[in-house]
């Protein structure tokens, strides 16, 4: 059964460190999703990704981050500068319409 | 403004019995879309079960079950049958159609489920 993937599983990073978070999504999907789990808490989202753009963002993301689908198969989030509160569960997903979302197992960010 | 709400902070249900999570919402759309997600100490979301507003049946994934109250505004959870590999959290989530976007999910804070031999 395909699945979005994520890659890496663990990131640890120093502050104010640039890290790109890695996805692959399920091959024939057309909707792209970032969402963040901050330990203990509620899984945020951060935004979404249509047709080569970003359809809709949150007030989290805000102009440290990024997003790129660069080779019609990958799906990144880049986070420019990080900061402590970046620290958390990123997860990417995708579906096929906006009535499916299927998350990958997460990278988990540690910003020391 | 968009919300979700599950009360149950945890829950436990001994194995084979069924179990109802409970999720009310609130929006002002119309139309919106109600998911259930399953994330076990490993740490990935899996996806559960999907309900549209304007669905006249409940939805139903072989074990899972929606029960899907408009009027009320609650979308509860419903395991049969448990199995000690349902122990996990459960998170409900809601997509509204109009305001505030049509892509995001909006989640609850979780329902911690122990399903006991």
């Amino acid at each position: 059964e395909p699945e979005v993937t994520q890659t890496p599983s663990h990131q640890v990073t120093q502050m104010g460190q640039e890290v790109i978070l890695r996805c692959v999504p399920i091959s024939n999907h057309l909707y792209f999703y970032w969402y963040r789990q901050i330990l203990g808490q509620k899984v945020e989202f951060l935004v979404s990704f249509y047709n080569n753009e970003i359809s809709e963002k949150s007030e989290i993301f805000d102009d440290q981050f990024s997003v790129e689908r660069p080779d019609g198969s990958n799906f990144t989030l880049k986070i420019r500068s990080t900061k402590l509160e970046d620290s958390a569960m990123y997860f990417c997903a995708s579906g096929l319409d906006t009535d499916t979302q299927y998350f990958g197992p997460g990278t988990r960010l540690t910003v020391l | 403004a968009q919300k979700i709400t599950q009360t149950q902070p945890g829950m436990f249900v001994q194995e084979k019995e069924a179990v109802t999570l409970d999720c009310t919402y609130d929006t002002s759309d119309q139309s919106y879309g109600l998911f259930w997600y399953k994330q076990p100490s490993s740490g990935e979301m899996i996806f559960l079960i999907y309900q549209g507003s304007y669905d006249e049946q409940n939805a139903t994934e072989g074990r899972y079950s929606l029960n899907f109250q408009k009027a009320r505004k609650s979308a509860n959870l419903v395991i049969s049958a448990s199995q000690l590999g349902d122990s996990a959290m459960y998170f409900c989530a809601m997509r509204p159609m109009f305001s505030g976007g049509y892509n995001k999910l909006i989640f609850g804070a979780g329902t911690r489920l122990a399903v006991h031999p």
